[in-house]
């Protein structure tokens, strides 16, 4: 195992209000990633991170954003949580070595209601 | 641009039976192939990837993938399922390139097996 966790593991939330989910890593990985995913439409990339205070977006980035002030900690911030956002949220690491495989954590429930 | 199809949403299979979960991805450049599962209430985890070389590849579970470029197509195939074998798997491919690793995943198939 990577040694990614993720914090809250379940949370539900009111509308409007800012929601923080923590990923938290052992591995020294590189490369971290915010995805989300969905019934009937698999993981979306939401942001991603290739070092400490680089960032850039995905594919669902709209009302997300992201920090990684440390190698081990990525954070993902709903500045305003709509119910759009309900969803079950993963984090992954990969390390900056050829084999590619990306690693996932145990995900985060997150039900705004 | 790139995108992944995982056409059977569900495959229900009697156990000791053979299975194949079928994959076809569309992509402008040469990608890297993966197949991952994910088991109730976790995370995704690796089953077996094709970077390179031998087109047929395999887990340390029983299962193999072979990457068909003339078909586009990367199925999933296991001679014997058992009841363990019970998860949603995914799809996924990334364009060739060193570093992060833009990954399309496929919407996923959930395979039940039943005893």
């Amino acid at each position: 195992d990577a040694g990614i966790t993720q914090s809250p593991r379940h949370k539900v939330t009111e509308t409007g209000t800012p929601v923080t989910l923590r990923c938290h890593q052992t591995e020294n990985h590189r490369y971290m990633y915010w995805y989300r995913q969905d019934p009937g439409h698999g993981l979306r990339l939401i942001h991603y991170s290739y070092g400490v205070k680089d960032t850039d977006k995905g594919e669902v980035s709209d009302g997300y954003s992201v920090s990684r002030s440390k190698t081990e900690d990525f954070l993902l911030t709903l500045e305003s949580a709509t119910s759009s956002q309900t969803s079950v949220y993963f984090c992954a690491t990969q390390s900056s070595g050829q084999n590619y495989e990306q690693y996932f954590g145990p995900g985060t429930r997150l039900t705004v209601t | 641009a790139q995108s992944v199809t995982q056409l059977d949403s569900q495959v229900p299979v009697f156990e000791e039976a053979p299975v194949e979960l079928r994959c076809n991805y569309s992509s402008s450049v040469s990608v890297y192939l993966f197949w991952y599962v994910q088991y109730p209430n976790q995370g995704l985890q690796l089953l077996l990837k094709y970077l390179s070389g031998s087109t047929l590849v395999e887990s340390i579970n029983g299962f193999e993938a072979e990457f068909n470029k003339s078909q586009t197509s990367f199925h999933l195939r296991k001679p014997s399922v058992h009841i363990s074998d019970t998860a949603e798997y995914f799809c996924a491919v990334s364009p060739h390139s060193g570093g992060y690793q833009k990954v399309t995943f496929g919407t996923g198939t959930k395979l039940q097996v039943i005893p």
